[in-house]
């Protein structure tokens, strides 16, 4: 089936830093990718829709300023943390549909963002 | 997409049937129901979807009222690696996002 990977599957920055993720669909081509959040024992929640040659969709509460979406290629979408904080620390978790009428969804395998 | 409601927890021990029954008493007629899980610190895992038939794959059957009020998934032979968050949702058949509930995290026990 189709790949999501992420890119990198963790990392630790210190308070203040910015921290780019990248999401690649590495055997199909993604118009839209999602990105979700996870927080410790919840559940996903979107963050954002990231469409491919136009600006990114966020969702109510995230701050666009805050969480830079970038999404240049059909395979590519990056999610860019701006000036971290301790509290942005999650499990970050982006997604693509796959064939056209996106009856499934392939999931890549998270990145761990830990800010210290 | 319509809510569904699936228990907190189960436990099932190793080499039986895991029965997950999920709700989505306001599903609509072209809403699909699919199941996906997540291991522990990985990304979700698709599973099985389906719309008004029963769905059977290499991972497991999806079992859908006549009502399509709710549905089981069935892991036929649970094993360990099993163990994991199910997540059941109800969503239209095009390129949208998921709505993540809580799941049912299903312990599989030796």
């Amino acid at each position: 089936g189709a790949v999501v990977s992420q890119h990198p599957s963790w990392v630790i920055c210190k308070s203040g830093t910015s921290v780019k993720i990248e999401c690649r669909s590495l055997d199909f081509q993604a118009t839209t990718m999602f990105w979700y959040r996870q927080f410790p024992k919840q559940s996903l929640m979107l963050m954002a829709t990231s469409n491919e040659g136009s600006k990114a969709t966020y969702e109510q509460g995230v701050e666009k300023d805050k969480f830079l979406i970038n999404h240049a290629s059909l395979t590519l979408s990056t999610l860019t943390v701006t000036s971290a904080h301790p509290e942005d620390s999650s499990f970050y978790i982006c997604s693509a549909p796959g064939l056209a009428g996106g009856s499934e969804q392939y999931f890549g395998p998270g990145t761990r963002l830990t800010v210290t | 997409d319509a809510k569904t409601t699936q228990p907190p927890s189960m436990d099932c021990a190793e080499g039986r049937a895991a029965n997950l029954p999920c709700n989505h008493s306001t599903i609509s007629g072209n809403e699909y129901v699919y199941w996906y899980r997540q291991i522990h610190s990985q990304g979700p895992q698709y599973i099985i979807h389906g719309l008004k038939n029963n769905e059977t794959n290499e991972m497991a059957s999806l079992i859908i009222t006549e009502d399509r009020k709710s549905s089981t998934l069935i892991l036929p032979h649970a094993t360990l690696r099993d163990t994991a968050v199910y997540y059941c949702i109800v969503r239209r058949n095009y390129g949208q996002n998921f709505v993540f509930g809580p799941g049912t995290r299903l312990s599989v026990l030796p």
